[in-house]
């Protein structure tokens, strides 16, 4: 089966940058997706096509991408972006949905 | 308004089956995917697989092939997702989720919680 590795757990102070990246062979050749979920709540696209921003995310958010990793980066960090993080893209066939394990950002 | 409205908990015994319900609203049901997945407690995000509510076409995710079964009623804009022969582990919140052609999801339910329990 297809994999996605994500770090469990990213730590940053108010106002710094996160990063969080997201690694798999698919990614060389599959746009990468970006998913927020806060605690109790579905989650939210804040990224698609691995650097598109939906409309409502806020300008601090960015996504990037190089070879089989792609990052998003979150700029000037505040309290309020504090929640798990999920990388999301299609298997090879381009049929079947991948996620990544997530990533929790924690603002100190 | 765009919304996907799923129904509401369950507690099932294991070995039994569960049917979940995604209605669509404020947009074109038959023109995107809807999307299962599920999120074990204090686990990750796992798809299950998608329908094609246009041509009832499914993908399962392998390893939930033979215990899912996804269908729909265009007539009412409601998917529905049925999970056989629950197992503790099974217990979960259930998302349904909208996508276009590239399968990411735009528009997610609020999650049906799903608890498999003697």
């Amino acid at each position: 089966s297809y994999e996605l590795t994500q770090p469990p757990s990213v730590s940053v102070s108010p106002g710094q940058t996160a990063t969080i990246t997201c690694a798999g062979d698919a990614l060389s050749k599959q746009y990468a997706y970006w998913y927020q979920e806060k605690p109790g709540q579905a989650p939210i696209l804040v990224m698609y096509k691995d650097n598109k921003r939906p409309s409502g995310i806020p300008e601090r958010f960015s996504g990037s991408s190089s070879g089989t990793t792609v990052t998003l980066t979150i700029s000037g960090v505040q309290a309020e972006d504090e929640a798990d993080y999920y990388c999301q893209t299609a298997d090879r066939s381009g049929s079947a949905v991948v996620f990544g394990g997530g990533t929790k950002l924690t603002v100190l | 308004q765009m919304q996907l409205v799923q129904s509401g908990a369950e507690v099932k015994k294991p070995g039994a089956s569960v049917k979940v319900s995604c209605k669509a609203s404020g947009y074109t049901f038959t023109g995107y995917y809807i999307h299962w997945v599920r999120q074990a407690p204090g686990q990750g995000l796992e798809w299950m697989g998608w329908i094609n509510p246009n041509s009832g076409g499914t993908n399962y995710a392998q390893k939930f092939q033979g215990r899912v079964t996804m269908t729909r009623d265009t007539s009412i804009s409601t998917a529905y997702m049925e999970f056989n022969r629950l197992r503790f582990d099974d217990t979960a919140v259930y998302y349904c989720a909208r996508s276009g052609i590239e399968y990411y999801s735009d528009y997610w339910g609020q999650g049906t919680l799903v608890t498999v329990s003697s």
